[in-house]
């Protein structure tokens, strides 16, 4: 199975609703980035949390993690319609270099 | 500056052909990976470059797929006797930091191929 794994695999919310989702992982990691994607082609970088971090922001965008638990969430605050899109979380295993290991993505539909 | 890109944008060839995709780094940046994402799924890694060596290409799927990179600059991705399973977004990214605690990946906007 994969290092990541997000949850939901898709979420619909009206704007201006909160969007959470979650991201599982496996190994014990260096960081975990969140990415976006939008029409299925290339990813934008979101945020990198390291695994000595518990909880980042960068605008409307909340990143928490609990290597106890090995997980991650990303909250996005205030959605937009601007913010439907794929969000994928990537780990960087410890024992894998520099190899980003990718989860399967929530897909989040905001409706205006 | 200019980001990651990738040619060609679109590629839809017949099963049994050859297919090269390219890749034109983000300048400076060291690192470059290929991934594959297949419909409605997540990205598989498919091979690393550090500079112009490959210390890891442990996602290639078969000894059809081979890449290379020259300059420490453009990679090609090669496809050799394309089957149809090999339909996907082909993904390239960089990155400037070779270390993975700040291992950020910019990616390009990816080559659809499709094989008939």
């Amino acid at each position: 199975s994969q290092q990541g794994e997000e949850d939901p695999q898709a979420l619909s919310i009206q704007e201006g609703e909160n969007a959470t989702m979650n991201c599982s992982y496996k190994t014990s990691i260096n960081n975990l980035q969140w990415y976006r994607q939008n029409s299925g082609r290339g990813l934008v970088h979101l945020i990198l949390i390291r695994s000595n971090e518990r909880e980042k922001h960068s605008g409307r965008l909340r990143v928490t993690l609990d290597t106890s638990k090995k997980s991650s969430s990303l909250l996005i605050t205030a959605s937009r319609a601007a913010d439907t899109a794929s969000y994928f979380c990537a780990t960087a295993p410890k024992a894998a270099g520099n190899k980003l290991t990718f989860g399967g993505g929530t897909r989040v539909l905001v409706k205006p | 500056g200019a980001g990651v890109s990738q040619s060609p944008s679109n590629k839809v060839t017949e099963k049994g052909k050859d297919v090269e995709l390219r890749c034109d780094p983000i300048s400076g940046h060291t690192a470059l990976y290929w991934y594959r994402q297949r419909l409605g799924q997540g990205l598989e890694f498919l091979i690393y470059f550090q500079g112009n060596s490959a210390p890891d290409k442990s996602g290639l799927p078969s000894d059809r797929f081979s890449a290379e990179r020259t300059g420490e600059s453009v990679s090609t991705l090669t496809i050799q006797r394309t089957q149809q399973e090999d339909s996907a977004v082909y993904l390239c990214a960089s990155s400037s930091a070779p270390r993975t605690a700040y291992n950020e990946q910019f990616f390009g906007p990816g080559t659809r191929l499709t094989v008939l």
